[in-house]
């Protein structure tokens, strides 16, 4: 299994909105809606954002959104704060219990 | 709430064996619906999925390290473990244990701190 691609980068300032994507197979972002979205700031473990394409945990604030067409998911922040640099991770199902991540995306915040 | 914690040794010769430990507390390992998972991420990388393990026993490996992976449990203990064999350099990596949630189709919403394991003579 391939990873997911993910832009590397992506920027906004203060109050705008970034939107990542994770683009994906048939085999997995394209064929379940179990993509998962994680933040990771530096040295500090992963921290879900959005599981099952759009759905946010409880304390995640609706400033992120999920969405999925096709083999791409996309994570959306809105209203970008300085607290939201930090790198971005998809994930999605591959079947067979097995889950594949993307490459990552560091959201700068100018 | 919830907290695991990884522990093992942080250096690891080249060919040998690669052994963590993940303890859970604040909540049971046996509870349903969710599985048991270690994911790496090497120095400057992305994440990369390493398997999972079920309270029963039932296990599910990345195909890419499926030869070399052990992931085993210890429900007495409220433990599960990870290990490696035969590694490399490329080993070299933060590991995490996490949990996943809705038999991981809710995605990870629990994760260890993260220990880095380097693998060098």
């Amino acid at each position: 299994q391939s990873a997911l691609t993910q832009p590397p980068s992506a920027s906004g300032s203060p109050g705008q909105s970034v939107t990542i994507s994770c683009t994906g197979t048939s085999s997995d972002v394209g064929g379940y809606n179990y993509v998962s979205w994680y933040q990771q700031h530096p040295g500090k473990a992963p921290k879900l954002m959005i599981y099952e394409v759009s759905k946010r945990p409880s304390g995640v604030p609706d400033r992120f959104s999920g969405s999925k067409s096709g083999n791409t998911a996309s994570l959306t922040v809105s209203g970008l704060q300085p607290e939201d640099e930090a790198d971005y991770y998809c994930s999605s199902y591959a079947g067979s219990n097995n889950y594949v991540f993307g490459t990552g995306t560091k959201v700068t915040v100018l | 709430q919830l907290q695991l914690q990884e522990s093992g040794p942080g250096l690891v010769k080249p060919s040998e064996t690669l052994s963590l430990t993940c303890t859970v507390s604040g909540g049971s390992i046996s509870s349903s619906s969710y599985y048991w998972g270690w994911i790496r991420q090497p120095p400057g990388k992305g994440l990369e999925w390493i398997g999972s393990i079920y309270y029963s026993g039932n296990t599910y490996y990345n195909p890419s390290l499926k030869s070399r992976v052990t992931i085993s449990v210890d429900t007495s203990e409220n433990q599960f473990s990870l290990k490696l064999s035969s590694v490399t350099a490329a080993d070299t990596a933060v590991y995490y244990c996490a949990r996943l949630n809705s038999y991981g189709f809710a995605g990870i919403d629990y994760w260890g701190q993260g220990t880095l394991v380097t693998v060098s003579s």
